[in-house]
């Protein structure tokens, strides 16, 4: 069984078009996130949800929109995408904010 | 200053050896501490936590914790080729709900 699982894997796509990906996480945990890891592999938080409501919004362009439906899931919606989008994108959940997160397999999006 | 500082390596150990990795952090009122391991092409992978001054033991990892020095170590025994990764320092700070992560360090280890 996977705890954390983002779909789809891999995403190439051209500059200007939305995608979206989705996270689900099956540990019972109240709080998800979304970080991206750039090229440098610098890991970065994006956003994150506790119990459906949003506790972080880092200095994210607009076009990146996060919906949780429920505590269990976390979408992550990108508007126009840029030549500089192109990172992994990871989900993790979490407990709470001082426990451990654990990751997703991680999105690749390569845009084009 | 960074909030999560670590040299990049790469860090280079012969197999057998003992590989010690580094980690400071910014935030004095930080909590919690973990060391993640992280493959090329793979996600993180969570192998210590940490959470008081000390050390804490698991097989052949340990990680250490001096908060008044605001130093965060892993010390890998016995290290393996398998152990060759990048691993992330991740710190939580009192001001943000979410690991903050360094860089990570590459540890290379040497057949």
């Amino acid at each position: 069984d996977t705890a954390v699982s983002q779909t789809p894997k891999y995403l190439v796509t051209q500059m200007g078009n939305d995608k979206s990906i989705k996270c689900e996480q099956n540990l019972g945990h109240d709080t998800m996130y979304w970080y991206k890891q750039d090229s440098k592999k610098f890991l970065k938080i994006m956003f994150s949800y506790n119990n459906k409501e949003l506790i972080i919004n880092e200095t994210v362009p607009n076009r990146f929109s996060p919906k949780s439906p429920d505590k269990a899931h976390l979408n992550l919606h990108i508007n126009s995408l840029e030549l500089g989008d192109s990172a992994v994108y990871f989900c993790a959940s979490s407990t709470d904010r001082n426990t451990e997160a654990f990751f997703g397999q991680g999105t690749r999006l390569t845009v084009v | 200053q960074k909030e999560v500082e670590q040299n990049s390596g790469p860090l280079s150990v012969p197999e057998g050896a003992i590989a010690s990795l580094n980690c400071t952090y910014s935030d004095r009122g930080s909590q919690s501490f973990f060391w993640y391991r992280q493959y090329s092409g793979k996600s993180p992978e969570l192998i210590m936590s940490i959470y008081s001054n000390g050390d804490q033991e698991d097989g052949r990892f340990t990680a250490q914790l001096n908060k008044a020095s605001q130093y965060v170590s892993l010390l890998i025994r016995d290290s393996q080729p398998s152990d060759s990764a990048t691993y992330l320092c991740a710190v939580n700070p009192r001001w943000r709900r979410a690991l903050t992560f360094g860089s990570g360090t590459r540890l290379q280890v040497q057949p």
